[in-house]
């Protein structure tokens, strides 16, 4: 089965501080994409950022990076300068195929002032 | 170029009404897929449609729901004889092309409740 794990549901950092929240997954594809979305009180799903399983290189936007383990199928998220507009649902999700998405339950950060 | 566009945001029905939903894919875009986000849980996969045809519906409730993506217009989930059950967000997105280098584009969800 194809599969995404989040074991953090809640999670909380100081504004300012770093917070990594985790991610792992199970798959038979050798090529896949890798991605974490963040959903806040609105409920719109944003792209936060997207990993190639066949790149090496891990991902970074701004304040947000991977580490992407592939033999491992872990792919965590690292919020570096954690902001009070940080505060949301991240959810981490993949492509093991063409098209089907699969996502994790979610982790709930809250940024504190 | 505007993004998915999603419509009605919010729906409220009563058991045993339907509920129609609307979704417009980006300029260009011709794969619409739609997901469900039950409370507190993740998105789920249901149904994977080009023009004026199903590729991928997977993951439909086998009855009540059904989705069509025609040549004109938008793409429509349509759930008959609701319960309370199908309430949930749901979600439409899309893309240029399939295969997972095509990321696909969300819209802003219609969030459904069944009285």
């Amino acid at each position: 089965a194809q599969t995404v794990t989040q074991s953090q549901p809640e999670m909380s950092v100081q504004e300012a501080e770093t917070v990594t929240l985790s991610c792992t997954y199970d798959t038979s594809e050798s090529n896949y994409y890798l991605f974490w979305y963040k959903q806040p009180p609105s409920r719109q799903m944003i792209l936060v950022i997207r990993q190639e399983a066949y790149k090496q290189q891990n991902a970074t936007e701004n304040r947000f990076s991977v580490n992407f383990q592939k033999a491992a199928k872990s792919f965590s998220l690292k919020i570096s300068d954690s902001q009070l507009g940080d505060t949301a649902m991240y959810f981490c999700a993949f492509i093991p195929g063409t098209y089907k998405y699969i996502f994790g339950t979610g982790t709930r950060l809250k940024v504190l002032a | 170029n505007a993004g998915v566009m999603q419509n009605p945001r919010h729906l409220v029905r009563r058991r045993g009404q339907e509920a129609r939903l609307r979704c417009s894919p980006m300029k260009g875009h011709s794969h619409v897929y739609w997901y469900r986000q039950l409370p507190e849980e993740g998105l789920k996969f249901m149904v994977y449609l080009q023009k004026e045809n199903i590729i991928d519906e997977s993951g439909m409730p086998k009855e009540r729901f059904s989705a069509e993506f025609p040549k004109e217009g938008p793409s429509i989930l349509r759930i008959q004889q609701v319960v309370r059950g199908d309430s949930a967000a749901y979600f439409c997105a899309s893309s240029p092309g399939t295969g997972s280098a095509n990321e696909q584009f969300f819209g802003p969800g219609t969030r459904l409740t069944v009285l």
